[in-house]
């Protein structure tokens, strides 16, 4: 049960736009469309900013979007703001029983 | 929707713990219930879920914690526990309930704090 593997960290400076990449197996990512994307910022619980690869739920802004391609899915946060400073975690549903998280990504907003 | 954690506390290797999730606001039988933990400075770890009567509340666990915890809900109190037996050191963590709709985690509870030390 390997964890997905995301980059440590992604900066950008305002306005600018930046991706994070989640990368696992034909197992996860690669079977399914059932990517999900959580930010966090430090001490606050994780938040749902992108579920079923590229859908956003109510009240998340739409600089947030969603992708995948094979076993990499991908996260693009564009208009970078100082609020998107935070961690942020790919996560995939594996079975009815089985679930995953990413490694985690340090946003830095320049 | 609200999630609200209890039973952290410091305990010894080889002890034992229960963390309770109560919920309230929403059909609870109507979702599968995970545990998440996150080890001070570290990231996310999914520990376990409990899936609903549909799926005859089966259950499912990490590598990590198989063999020595166990999650239950109960229905009646909506309610899911985590039973933490054998407990190292290396898990210690914040300890979260998450509420699971269709495949994303969509509300999570404040989290509770499990401290494994001698």
């Amino acid at each position: 049960q390997s964890a997905l593997t995301q980059p440590a960290s992604v900066s950008g400076s305002p306005g600018q736009s930046i991706a994070i990449s989640c990368t696992g197996t034909s197992s996860d990512i690669g079977a399914y469309n059932y990517v999900s994307w959580y930010q966090q910022h430090p001490g606050k619980v994780p938040k749902l900013v992108i579920y079923e690869v590229s859908h956003r739920p109510s009240g998340i802004s739409n600089r947030f979007s969603g992708s995948k391609s094979g076993n990499t899915a991908s996260l693009t946060i564009s208009g970078l703001q100082a609020e998107d400073e935070a961690d942020y975690y790919c996560s995939s549903y594996r079975s009815v029983t089985t679930h995953v998280f990413g490694t985690g990504t340090k946003v830095t907003v320049l | 929707v609200q999630l609200v954690e209890s039973g952290g506390n410091l305990v010894q290797p080889g002890g034992s713990l229960r963390l309770s999730c109560a919920a309230s606001g929403f059909t609870f039988n109507d979702h599968y219930m995970d545990w998440v933990r996150q080890a001070p400075g570290r990231g996310l770890e999914w520990v376990g879920r409990a899936t609903n009567k549909v799926n005859s509340d089966t259950t499912g666990y990490a590598a990590s914690v198989k063999g020595r915890f166990t999650i239950s809900r109960d229905d009646s109190k909506n309610s899911v526990s985590l039973q933490m037996n054998s407990l190292k050191t290396e898990d210690t963590a914040v300890y979260y309930c998450a509420r699971l709709t269709g495949t994303s985690f969509d509300y999570w509870g404040q989290g509770t704090l499990v401290t494994v030390s001698s």
